[in-house]
C-alpha cells in the first residue's frame, strides 16, 4: 500500500541532543512537508521540500533542520537549540507544490523532552 | 496576514446533525478544506471546496462556502460516535507553493 511512514511513533529528548524523525513515502511525490502541532493550535510549518536537494524554510524554521537526498525521505532533526520541541510532529507530502495539491499526512511523531 | 479561526469544542447526540464553522482571511483562497484528525493519528482529508462553488455534498458531508463573509461550514448528517475526532479547517495560503493555513482544530465529542 502506498502511504506515509514516520517514526518513531514516540521519541524522548535528553537537555542539548539533537533528535532525528523519519519521513518516507512511497507516493512517488515530489514535494514533502513538516508540520508542528501543539494543542489548542494549528498545525504551523516548519520545513517543506519541492523536489529532491532542495527545501525551504517555513514559518518557524528555527531551531530544525532538514534534509532531502532522496525523493522518499524527508527527514527532520529537532537541534539543542529548540528550546520548546515537546510537540506532535507531522510530515504530510503531495503530488507537486502546486496549488491544487492535496496534502498526504503520516501519522506523526509525538516528541517529549525528558 | 493570513488566519484561520474556529470554535475548539462542539458536542452533539449521536444521530443529530453537527455543524462545524471556520472564518479565514485571505479572500485569494483558491481551496478550502476540512481534515479529520484521530486521536494520535496524522490527518485525513474528509473534503475540500473550490473557492467558485457555494455548496459541496459528499454523503454524510456539506460543505457551505460564503466568500463574501469568508465563512466555511462543514455540517455532518447523523453524527455517528465514529465521527469523534478534531476537524482542522484549512485555507490555501498565499506564497506560490503549496502552503496551507490550518485552524486551530474543532474538537467534536459524540455523545448518545
Amino acid at each position: 500500500d502506498g502511504g506515509i511512514t514516520q517514526s518513531p511513533k514516540y521519541l524522548f529528548r535528553k537537555e542539548g541532543q539533537n533528535v532525528t524523525l523519519s519521513c518516507e513515502q512511497n507516493l512517488n511525490h515530489d514535494a514533502m512537508y513538516w508540520y508542528r502541532q501543539d494543542p489548542g493550535q494549528g498545525l504551523r510549518l516548519i520545513y517543506y521540500s519541492q523536489i529532491v536537494n532542495d527545501f525551504q524554510k517555513g514559518d518557524i524554521a528555527e531551531g530544525y533542520s532538514v534534509s532531502r537526498e532522496k525523493k522518499e525521505s524527508f527527514p527532520l532533526t529537532v537541534t539543542s537549540a529548540q528550546k520548546n520541541p515537546t510537540a506532535f510532529y507531522l510530515c504530510a507530502s503531495s503530488i507537486g507544490a502546486l496549488s491544487r495539491e492535496k496534502l498526504f499526512f503520516g501519522s506523526g511523531t509525538q516528541l517529549s523532552v525528558l | 496576514g493570513e488566519d484561520v479561526e474556529q470554535s475548539l469544542f462542539l458536542s452533539v447526540r449521536e444521530g443529530d446533525s453537527s455543524v462545524i464553522n471556520c472564518t479565514y482571511t485571505d479572500s485569494s483562497s483558491t481551496y478550502l478544506y476540512w481534515y479529520k484528525q484521530e486521536p494520535g493519528a496524522g490527518l485525513q482529508l474528509l473534503t475540500y471546496i473550490f473557492s467558485n462553488m457555494d455548496m459541496k455534498q459528499d454523503q454524510r458531508l456539506t460543505v457551505l462556502l460564503n466568500k463574501k463573509d469568508k465563512h466555511l461550514s462543514l455540517r455532518i448528517a447523523d453524527t455517528q460516535t465514529g465521527d469523534s475526532a478534531i476537524y482542522f479547517c484549512a485555507e490555501r495560503g498565499s506564497g506560490g507553493y503549496n502552503k496551507l493555513i490550518f485552524g486551530a482544530g474543532t474538537r467534536l465529542a459524540v455523545h448518545p
